[in-house]
């Protein structure tokens, strides 16, 4: 089957870094993305992988390891406004039969 | 802003009604999502549409129903409504239907069912 874990709930304090992580389990991997969602609020975009490695945008930062169904989102120099949820979803691909799986978020709590 | 429309906004309905949710994708996106999102819970994908057609279906009810039209604009139908059905309704659109396409989401319908 397919299943993606993500802790429910962080705090970090603002200036920090944090690292959110999710680790997946799926037979036709086809790519991971991370979304941020504000509550209430639509998602809304933050990165794509699908090779190994660390891609970098600015203050976000999210590295994939496929051997391992590991990824992670890190969030540096954190600001208020970075408190969300923030969803991983894996690109599940089976013959022509293609799904995103939605982890259920990490909620990260900035503080002053 | 997305680029992704949903209307309306807030759809207030009792138990038993039927309420339509319209969306309109981006422009140049021909595959349209409808994802529910219940209070605290994760987003649960509904069904896929590309160019007209039924692509995937995930956990939709049997009471819900939805149709992408030749404009590329969708309506997801919702009948006989329950209490369990208030929610957010998010519709995503995406470029293409194979590939690496990211979904951009639109505001999202918040239906309450009194």
């Amino acid at each position: 089957g397919q299943n993606i874990d993500q802790p429910t709930e962080m705090t970090a304090t603002e200036g920090a870094i944090v690292q959110i992580n999710c680790t997946y389990q799926t037979s036709g991997f086809n790519g991971l993305f991370w979304y941020q969602q504000h509550a209430g609020e639509a998602p809304t975009f933050l990165s794509y992988n699908v090779l190994d490695g660390l891609e970098e945008k600015g203050r976000f930062s999210s590295f994939l390891s496929r051997s391992k169904g590991y990824s992670y989102l890190l969030l540096k120099e954190l600001q208020m406004k970075d408190s969300a949820s923030y969803l991983c979803a894996v690109i599940h691909h089976a013959g022509n039969n293609r799904k995103l799986i939605w982890g259920l978020g990490t909620s990260l709590a900035v503080n002053p | 802003d997305s680029g992704v429309t949903q209307t309306p906004k807030h759809l207030i309905t009792a138990t038993g009604q039927r309420v339509t949710l319209r969306c309109s994708p981006r422009s140049g996106d021909l595959s349209v999502y409808w994802y529910q999102q219940s209070l605290d819970q994760g987003l649960q994908f509904l069904i896929q549409y590309y160019n007209g057609e039924e692509r995937a279906k995930g956990n939709i009810l049997e009471r819900f129903s939805a149709q992408q039209f030749p404009d590329l604009h969708s309506e997801l139908n919702l009948s006989s409504l329950e209490l369990g059905d208030s929610a957010l309704y998010f519709c995503a659109s995406s470029v293409e239907l194979a590939g690496t396409d990211t979904q951009y989401f639109g505001p999202g319908t918040r239906l309450t069912v009194l």
